[in-house]
């Protein structure tokens, strides 16, 4: 499986003020998702992050509050923009093989 | 999202009791997984199964395939302190992966 790294680990922000999380692969892999966790709940799809196109965004989740990148096979990146504190939440970047997903350790993010 | 129904949520064990959690869908799967989630980390990926009807197992973990493909068990055998955690269940759609609502397992010593 692939290595994820997540970064940052963890952060506390302001509100109105946006994040930026980072998630390298040390492999090319076809796709990429974002997930969030909510405190004590189970992983929510936000979107798939497309190489060279737009991701594709869950129900519920909308480009410009999760505008995402991903400019090459090994990288992404999730904005959390405007934030208040029902953002407060761990976010999570995991990648796919077609049958399996791996997970990086996740950015765990409270909005103050 | 589709999100699947998992059972239970909470477990309070004695260290060296088995444990046994399952997962069931309304909807057909092609693929079932069994996470591992530490506080503070990413889900780590415990069993991958890929056929109904198929029984894997990893080291103390047994992990089967519903032959419906709607649902999955999970078995913890000679459970120990480390296996303290929340489990999650995962099914594949498609290129999607939909996950349960998490067991959280407690092994008192």
């Amino acid at each position: 499986s692939a290595v994820i790294s997540q970064k940052p680990s963890r952060d506390i922000c302001q509100r109105g003020t946006s994040l930026t999380i980072q998630c390298q692969v040390d492999s090319q892999v076809t796709m990429m998702f974002w997930y969030r966790q909510q405190p004590g709940q189970s992983l929510t799809l936000i979107a798939t992050a497309n190489q060279g196109s737009e991701a594709t965004y869950e129900s519920g989740f909308v480009i410009d509050k999760f505008p995402i990148s991903r400019p090459n096979l090994t990288f992404s990146t999730l904005t959390v923009s405007n934030m208040s504190p029902e953002d407060s939440s761990i976010y999570l970047c995991s990648d796919s093989t077609g049958t399996t997903a791996f997970f990086g350790q996740g950015t765990r993010l409270t909005v103050v | 999202g589709q999100q699947l129904n998992q059972s239970p949520q909470s477990m309070f064990i004695q260290e060296g009791e088995d444990v046994s959690m399952n997962c069931t869908s309304s909807s057909i799967f092609n693929t079932w997984l069994w996470y591992k989630q530490d506080p503070g980390e990413g889900p780590v990926l415990l069993i991958a199964l890929y056929k109904a009807g198929e029984l894997t197992s990893n080291g103390r973990l047994t992990a089967q395939f519903g032959i419906t493909r709607k649902d999955s068990f999970l078995n913890i055998s000679a459970s120990i302190p480390s296996d303290v955690g929340i489990y999650f269940c995962a099914g594949r759609s498609g290129n999607q992966f939909y996950f349960g609502t998490g067991t959280s397992l407690t092994v008192i010593p």
